[in-house]
């Protein structure tokens, strides 16, 4: 069975940058079909599509994140990365890794248990 | 920044029937982009309900099921259980944003 488990520290100062690691097991992140994305949470609120990347290294953001983003991937490792800079408070949320099948109708169907980020002095 | 609207909240005694509602526009649901369903408790992982339109994932009850028309899609509950009170979303792609967009979420309160 595909787990992703969400790494990282749960708080994170502003105007720094947040750093998460999704590490996937029984499975591997080379596949032509699968996509790996990042969703966030934040408190009270809906969820948000960060951006999604292929094994391939293509890699796609919400417009919203106005390039604060940035997603990479480790094939040796199976993981994959969320690095967002310049921080705010506004980015504290339960950030969540997901593998979605296919792009465009793409849908997710393993998650992560997601993970905390606090954006605090 | 939810491009898809859903109605803040549903309810219904245990065993009627309730629909959610997701409302996009002709750049996602309207542009014949597939729509997904998730049901998400508190403090747990989204779980995928359906997808593509009105597929069930293996292991997801037939009383959830999904429908599509024209910009708006419909997820129905039948026989609704305390077990089912969650929230929900619907996600599908937007290509105006080129990415995906989720729902603004339902809460399903079973009375």
């Amino acid at each position: 069975q595909l787990q992703l488990q969400e790494s990282g520290p749960g708080l994170v100062k502003p105007s720094e940058t947040l750093s998460l690691t999704c590490t996937v097991s029984g499975g591997s992140i080379i596949s032509s079909i699968y996509y790996w994305g990042w969703i966030r949470q934040p408190p009270g609120k809906g969820l948000e599509w960060i951006g999604t990347i292929h094994y391939s290294g293509v890699t796609f953001y919400n417009p919203s994140l106005k390039s604060r983003g940035t997603i990479s991937v480790d094939t040796s490792k199976n993981q994959f990365s969320l690095k967002l800079t310049s921080v705010t408070a506004a980015d504290t949320a339960v950030y969540y890794c997901a593998r979605f099948r296919g792009y465009t109708y793409g849908y997710g169907d393993f998650w992560g248990q997601g993970t905390l980020v606090t954006v605090s002095s | 920044q939810s491009v898809l609207t859903q109605p803040p909240s549903v309810s219904g005694a245990p065993g009627q029937r309730v629909t959610i509602s997701c409302t996009g526009s002709s750049s996602n649901i309207g542009a014949s982009y597939d729509v997904h369903w998730y049901q998400h408790l508190p403090g747990a992982a989204p779980k995928l309900l359906i997808y593509g339109d009105s597929n069930r994932p293996s292991g997801v009850p037939d009383r959830f099921s999904g429908s599509k028309s024209g910009t708006s899609a419909s997820l129905a509950i039948t026989g609704l259980q305390a077990e089912d009170e969650a929230d929900y979303y619907c996600q599908s792609y937007d290509n105006s944003l080129s990415g995906f967009v989720f729902g603004t979420g339902t809460k399903v309160t079973v009375l």
